[in-house]
């Protein structure tokens, strides 16, 4: 079956520094794979995908790369801000399936 | 426009009231979907609606109904709820198969 696997969290930076999230997937055929991000009080924002092995997603400075041979997906960031503090999903999908999210990982940036 | 709709923003009823939650998109997506989150959790999917059909329903109490007017609205209501119930409900849509945009949930409280 599917599943995702979310480093624990959480997790506390200086602001500048590097961020590095782990998600690890199971899943039968080729998913789309998804980071989610969640801002205290808020609903989940779409923050960047990848549809095939060794496709990139970016975005507002974050970074993952879909992985077949390591089953991961780890997201990324070079300077983390104050303003990333969130909590953030891993997620992945299987055609017109059901997505399966990790755990979360909650981020906290402090200044 | 990837905006999803949903209101109310916070909603407080009694274990006999009678509520409805609503969702609404218009980026023209044939599925939409209702999750249940509770604090420091990931979503968990509650009802697919597939082209105005209900295609999932994950097992959900009675006292939660949803409805799926045109492929624009999305509704759930809601009767007889329990203490437990108390979480922020969240709509999505996508294009089927596709990734899911969510909006900003309804955050319910039952007393």
């Amino acid at each position: 079956g599917n599943s995702v696997t979310q480093m624990e969290g959480p997790v506390t930076l200086s602001e500048e520094a590097f961020l590095t999230i782990n998600c690890t997937y199971t899943a039968t055929g080729y998913p789309s794979l998804f980071w989610y991000v969640q801002y205290p009080g808020e609903g989940l924002q779409l923050l960047l995908k990848a549809t095939k092995a060794d496709d990139k997603g970016s975005n507002k400075g974050f970074e993952a790369t879909y992985r077949k041979e390591t089953t991961s997906f780890h997201l990324e960031k070079g300077s983390v801000q104050v303003s990333d503090s969130a909590v953030y999903f891993c997620a992945s999908q299987t055609g017109a399936n059901n997505l399966f999210f990790g755990t979360g990982t909650r981020l906290t940036v402090i200044p | 426009d990837t905006e999803v709709t949903q209101t109310p923003k916070h909603l407080v009823m009694g274990m006999t009231n009678k509520k409805s939650l609503k969702c609404e998109q218009h980026m023209g997506h044939r599925a939409m979907y209702w999750y249940k989150q509770k604090a420091k959790k990931p979503p968990e999917l509650m009802f697919v609606y597939s082209y105005e059909k209900l295609s999932i329903n994950e097992s959900v109490p009675s006292r939660f109904s949803p409805e799926c007017p045109n492929s624009s609205l999305l509704n759930l209501h809601l009767h007889a709820l329990q203490p437990e119930d108390s979480a922020l409900y969240l709509c999505a849509s996508s294009p089927p198969g596709r990734e899911q945009y969510f909006g900003p949930g309804t955050r319910l409280t039952v007393t």
